[in-house]
């Protein structure tokens, strides 16, 4: 089966950029989605088809995809990019998979 | 704007089945998107269960597949969850999610735009 591997932390100081980046088997040739979730609350979708931003998404929000690893980063990151984000992408094997979720720490 | 909104019993007991339904409003379950339910165990990630199209078609998670239905009716733009057999690994919120699939050239892939607040079903004797 297909999986999708994030790093289970990430720390960040205000300001700065915070990279999150989603390993899987030729992750490059599909398309990566990626969700923010806040406790409490419901994924929000942030990213699509790798770099592209629904209505409403900061631009300091962005995305690659390349090889095995799909990146989200959050440029100037704020104390209100702190949550937990998922990778997301479709595989013919196992049909839609998430990443293990990475929590972002705005110290 | 398309919103969801979960149902069903917030407590199963084991061996029993998970019965959830999630009312579709400000669109039509009849349009280009596939259905999801997507579920998360208290503090941990999230696991997509399976989908479904207007026309009936399904896919599940092959992990989860020979416990899992899910259905449509469009009369009431509503889809279903049914999860049977359930035991406390099945604890989890339960959500359900819009998909919409998006393709070009080799490239394949499918995203969630709109989900339901979430419903939190606790497997409990």
């Amino acid at each position: 089966s297909y999986e999708l591997t994030q790093p289970p932390s990430v720390s960040v100081s205000p300001g700065q950029t915070a990279s999150i980046t989603c390993s899987g088997d030729k992750v490059g040739d599909k398309y990566a989605s990626w969700y923010q979730q806040k406790p409490g609350q419901s994924p929000v979708l942030v990213l699509y088809q790798d770099a592209k931003r629904p209505s409403g998404i900061p631009e300091r929000i962005s995305g690659s995809n390349s090889g095995n690893t799909a990146t989200l980063t959050i440029s100037g990151t704020q104390a209100m990019d702190e949550a937990d984000y998922y990778c997301q992408a479709w595989d013919s094997s196992t049909a839609v998979v998430f990443g293990g979720g990475t929590k972002l720490t705005v110290l | 704007q398309v919103q969801l909104q979960e149902s069903g019993p917030g407590l199963v007991k084991p061996s029993g089945t998970l019965s959830l339904t999630c009312a579709v409003s400000g669109g039509s379950i009849s349009s280009t998107h596939w259905w999801s339910w997507v579920r998360q165990p208290p503090g941990k990630g999230l696991e997509w269960i399976g989908e479904i199209y207007h026309s009936g078609s399904t896919n599940y998670n092959p992990s989860l597949k020979s416990r899992v239905t899910i259905s449509v009716d469009r009369s009431k733009n509503q889809f279903s969850l049914k999860l049977s057999s359930v035991t406390a690994a099945d604890t989890a919120v339960y959500y359900c999610a819009r998909g919409t699939y998006e393709s070009s050239g080799s490239y394949y892939g499918i995203y969630f735009d709109y989900w339901g607040q979430g419903t939190l079903v606790t497997v409990f004797s």
